[in-house]
C-alpha cells in the first residue's frame, strides 16, 4: 500500500524558514518523480514543485521560484522542502504527490494527508 | 503557462442525476489531462487519468473525454458520497489545476 507522510508544518513568522519533510513506503521510492502541491484555507489546489526520479531534475511555479528548494533523499525515500523567506501567502496544507508513472511529466496519484504551514506574526 | 478554467464552479443535483462539468485548457495540451475529487478536511482523490482512464477502484459512474484544450467529466447515477470537489489538473507542460467544480445534493 502506497503511503505518503508529510511533516514539518507549523506557525512560522513572516520571513522565517521551515523544512518540510515526506517520508514515502509501499513503491519503489528511486522511480517515481515526486511533487509538492499546495492549498491555502477555503481555496483550489497550486502546483508547487516537481523532482525528477533522480534528484536531477527540478521545477518550480513562479510563485515560490527562488525561495523554495525541492530535494529527495533516495536512501530514505524521503522527500523534502525547503522554504524560505515564507509569506503570508504561503500559508497552506501542503501534500506530498507521488507520480504516477516513471518519467516527470505524469499524472499524480497518490497523495499525502498533508501538512499545514501557517505564516503569521 | 497554460491556464485551465472549469465550469460550472459549483451545481446541486439529485441522487440519480447525470452531472457533467466541463474544463478547458488555454492551449493543446494532447489527453495530458486528470480528474480529481477532494472532500471536505481530506486529500484529492484520482479519478481519471489520461483524459478518459478511470483509476483503479474507482467506480464507473465516473467517467471522462476529451482532447486537446476541451474536456469533460461526468457522473451517471449520482450517489450521496459522491458530494466533494472536482478538479481537472493539466499536466502537458508542468502542472496546472482549474480551480474546481463544486457539487452539491439536492
Amino acid at each position: 500500500e502506497v503511503q505518503l507522510l508529510e511533516s514539518g508544518g507549523d506557525l512560522v513568522q513572516p520571513g522565517g524558514s521551515r523544512r518540510l519533510s515526506c517520508v514515502a513506503s509501499g513503491f519503489t521510492f528511486t522511480s517515481y518523480a515526486m511533487s509538492w502541491v499546495r492549498q491555502a484555507p477555503g481555496k483550489g489546489l497550486e502546483w508547487v514543485s516537481l523532482i525528477s526520479s533522480s534528484g536531477g531534475d527540478t521545477n518550480y511555479a513562479d510563485s515560490v521560484k527562488g525561495r523554495f528548494t525541492i530535494s529527495r533523499d533516495n536512501s530514505k525515500n524521503t522527500l523534502y522542502l525547503q522554504m524560505n523567506s515564507l509569506r503570508g501567502e504561503d500559508t497552506a496544507v501542503y501534500y506530498c504527490v507521488k507520480g504516477g508513472h516513471s518519467g516527470s511529466l505524469t499524472h499524480f496519484d497518490y497523495w499525502g494527508q498533508g501538512t499545514l504551514v501557517t505564516v503569521s506574526s | 503557462d497554460i491556464q485551465m478554467t472549469q465550469s460550472p464552479s459549483s451545481l446541486s443535483a439529485s441522487v440519480g442525476d447525470r452531472v457533467t462539468i466541463t474544463c478547458q485548457a488555454s492551449q493543446d495540451i494532447n489527453d495530458f489531462l486528470s480528474w480529481f475529487q477532494q472532500k471536505p478536511g481530506k486529500a484529492p482523490q484520482l479519478l481519471i487519468y489520461e483524459a478518459s482512464n478511470l483509476e483503479t477502484g474507482v467506480p464507473s459512474r465516473f467517467s471522462g473525454s476529451g482532447s486537446g484544450t476541451h474536456f469533460t467529466f461526468t457522473i451517471t447515477n449520482l450517489q450521496p458520497e459522491d458530494i466533494a470537489t472536482y478538479y481537472c489538473q493539466q499536466y502537458d507542460n508542468l502542472f496546472t489545476f482549474g480551480p474546481g467544480t463544486r457539487v452539491d445534493i439536492k
